[in-house]
């Protein structure tokens, strides 16, 4: 049973670049949502997909932005690219949305910005 | 608004040592979930336990134990017996369901706990 797989693991690009990210869900699962994780922080909730669409935002900027597919992956697209966006990218698949579905997380981008 | 505490920002134990983990959380809601996470040094948040607002029946695993005291709004993580492999980063989250579309999971900042031999 296939966990939560995301790519790239690394990543490094300058500021003003566009990067793109993505996950793969859990086996069997529909729902997807992305957390950006700062050095010595929580994960900070970014938005979350179902059913191909957006169904909650965190308080991130529109430069933050994502897409579902039909097969449920997804992906997080984050434009203009600032110093401060290096952080760890977490993706979490759910079976649902609903409060109580666990998240399972995959392992995480790690993107550096210079 | 919803919000989880971890007081402690690390810990340091000798193995075979017992270790609790505290969180305590805020939120007005009356159905709400929580869960604890391991984020070992490669980074990936691995799922422990969830617990619902109207289970406050304490919870065992091995070595792992969990107690969920909603007068006290604390869902505190206790490993006896530590090892080695129990180094990590534990997290505590809050996730409420007040009808709305709410789906995100509020974390702590997490404990860093090393588990020296």
């Amino acid at each position: 049973d296939a966990g939560v797989t995301q790519s790239p693991t690394h990543l490094i690009k300058t500021r003003g670049q566009q990067v793109t990210l993505r996950c793969s869900p859990k086996s069997g699962h529909d729902t997807v949502s992305w957390y950006q994780q700062a050095l010595g922080q929580g994960p900070q909730f970014i938005f979350q997909y179902y059913e191909e669409e957006e169904r909650q935002r965190g308080n991130f900027p529109d430069r933050f932005s994502g897409h579902q597919f039909p097969n449920y992956s997804s992906e997080l697209n984050v434009n203009a690219l600032l110093l401060g966006d290096s952080a760890l990218y977490l993706c979490a698949s759910s079976n649902g949305q609903g409060a109580g579905k666990t998240q399972y997380f995959g392992p995480g981008t790690r993107l550096l910005v210079l | 608004a919803q919000k989880v505490t971890q007081a402690q920002t690390e810990i340091s134990v000798v193995e075979k040592e017992d270790v609790t983990l505290d969180c305590v959380y805020e939120t007005r809601d009356t159905t709400y979930y929580l869960f604890w996470y391991k984020q070992p040094p490669s980074g990936e948040l691995v799922f422990l336990i969830r617990r619902n607002s109207f289970d406050e029946q304490n919870e065992i695993s091995g070595r792992y134990s969990w107690n969920f005291q909603k007068s006290t709004s604390s869902f505190n993580y206790t490993i006896t017996a530590s090892q080695v492999v129990d180094s990590a980063v534990y997290f505590c989250a809050l996730r409420f369901n007040s009808g709305g579309s709410n789906y995100k999971l509020t974390f702590g900042k997490g404990t860093l706990l090393t588990v020296n031999p």
